[in-house]
């Protein structure tokens, strides 16, 4: 079945430093991608998504790209602010199959 | 942001009693989800709706039902409460299913002592 896998966390960067949260996935077809955020306290919120190959999603200084020939959609921001602290997720969903399916999530936490 | 309301925010319950959680949207949309977070799962679906009173189970959905008698509303019942189901809940919706993107509500915190 479909899978994502994302990377360990936490993670712990300085403000302005360069932020990558690795994403590949496993699935069949041509899937969807996603990034979501969860700020503490609060539901999941859509960051950016992709739909097809080479598509890249942008929102709020975040990137990532749909690599269908390594099956990843790593999140990537220039220079992190400390309002980007918060839990991270990567998802899918996928023809004929209704549910998103999520990785674990990568808990991101940026100091002054 | 998609007009969603979960109730109620916070609950705590005791084994063996039954309770129901309700998700309700103003955004008219066809699907409605019901997804538990735990630590190290991340989100997984318990059941969704594609329409009034159409339903579906998901990948967790031992010891949970649902019922959607209108269009904004899904209900989320655990009939026999167990300690394994403590866990957040989130509602979600999306306007035609598939890989369409899916809206989150604020969630509910679910104790079962």
């Amino acid at each position: 079945g479909d899978s994502v896998t994302q990377m360990e966390g936490p993670v712990t960067l300085s403000e302005e430093a360069f932020l990558t949260i690795n994403c590949t996935y496993t699935a069949t077809g041509y899937p969807s991608l996603f990034w979501y955020v969860q700020y503490p306290g609060e539901g999941l919120q859509l960051l950016l998504k992709a739909t097809k190959a080479d598509d890249k999603g942008s929102n709020k200084g975040f990137e990532a790209t749909y690599r269908k020939e390594t099956t990843s959609f790593h999140l990537e921001k220039g220079s992190v602010q400390v309002s980007d602290s918060a839990v991270y997720f990567c998802a899918l969903s996928n023809f004929g199959n209704e549910k998103l399916t999520f990785g674990t999530g990568t808990r991101l936490t940026i100091i002054p | 942001d998609a007009g969603i309301t979960q109730s109620p925010r916070h609950k705590v319950t005791e084994t063996g009693t039954p309770v129901t959680l309700r998700c309700h949207q103003t955004e008219n949309h066809r699907y409605m989800y019901w997804y538990r977070q735990d630590p190290g799962h991340g989100l997984r679906l318990i059941h969704y709706s594609y329409g009034v009173k159409d339903t579906d189970k998901g990948e967790v959905s031992d010891g949970y039902s649902v019922s959607r008698s209108k269009t904004e509303d899904f209900l989320l019942t655990l009939e026999s409460a167990t300690s394994s189901q403590t866990s957040v809940y989130f509602c979600a919706i999306s306007e035609s299913g598939n890989t369409d993107t899916q809206y989150f509500g604020p969630g509910t915190r679910l104790t079962v002592l």
